[in-house]
């Protein structure tokens, strides 16, 4: 069973930020919080990871507030080709020896 | 491209034969993995091999399914007596000793007739 619990599907326009939710309700105290995303008819392909506080990159943001049950990613200016999937994950940093997929967020961005 | 490659990228099969897919993971990767994708669905953990020892199977991987990774570099996933409910994407993934990440292949996608 996944570990978090995201929304189903989200819609988006072009242009426009979007910020996806996870609940990380069972993370343990050495899990990382991940986010993939993926593309129909492709392997999914990591975005950022984090443990605590604010992570950026040159795709996403990640907001992870202190008690760690949540978080946040963020695209800035999303465009068409960010319709995607996007799962969160507890990554198990000692091991990584099981990574656990939900059923993800299809997000739909529109013209 | 990830680096990792897996091979075919489609095949259709009779139900009732056997099929083999292989997984080429970025080099110097010890750590291995394979998940099965229905429509819909995330990835399924399957398995998962750190260099050549199989260290965790997932109670999905029936008597039918077995993986080996012979000298811990490429790895292989075959099926027996396919059944129809095998259609799905079967993915592999590779890490390396940092633990922090997994890159996947783009999967093989198999059709059972």
């Amino acid at each position: 069973l996944a570990k978090t619990t995201q929304p189903i599907s989200m819609d988006s326009y072009e242009g426009q930020e979007v910020n996806i939710t996870c609940s990380h309700n069972n993370i343990a105290t050495n899990d990382y919080i991940t986010w993939y995303q993926q593309f129909p008819s492709q392997g999914p392909r990591f975005i950022i990871q984090g443990y605590k506080t604010k992570v950026t990159n040159e795709v996403a943001s990640l907001f992870i507030p202190a008690d760690r049950k949540s978080s946040t990613l963020s695209l800035p200016r999303v465009s068409l080709s960010d319709t995607a999937v996007y799962y969160c994950l507890d990554w198990i940093y000692s091991s990584a020896s099981k990574i656990i997929f939900g059923s993800g967020t299809r997000l739909s961005i529109r013209p | 491209d990830t680096g990792v490659s897996q091979d075919p990228r489609h095949k259709i099969t009779k139900r009732g034969q056997n099929v083999t897919f292989r997984c080429d993971p970025i080099s110097e990767h010890n750590r291995l993995y394979w998940y099965r994708q229905t429509l819909g669905q995330g990835p399924e953990f399957l398995t998962y091999f750190q260099n050549e020892a199989q260290l965790e199977k997932s109670r999905l991987l029936s008597d039918r399914f077995s993986a080996e990774r012979p000298k811990g570099s490429f790895s292989t996933l075959e099926i027996q007596r396919t059944e129809q409910g095998d259609s799905a994407m079967y993915l592999c993934a590779s890490g390396g000793t940092a633990n922090t990440e997994a890159f996947f292949g783009q999967g093989t996608r198999l059709t059972v007739v």
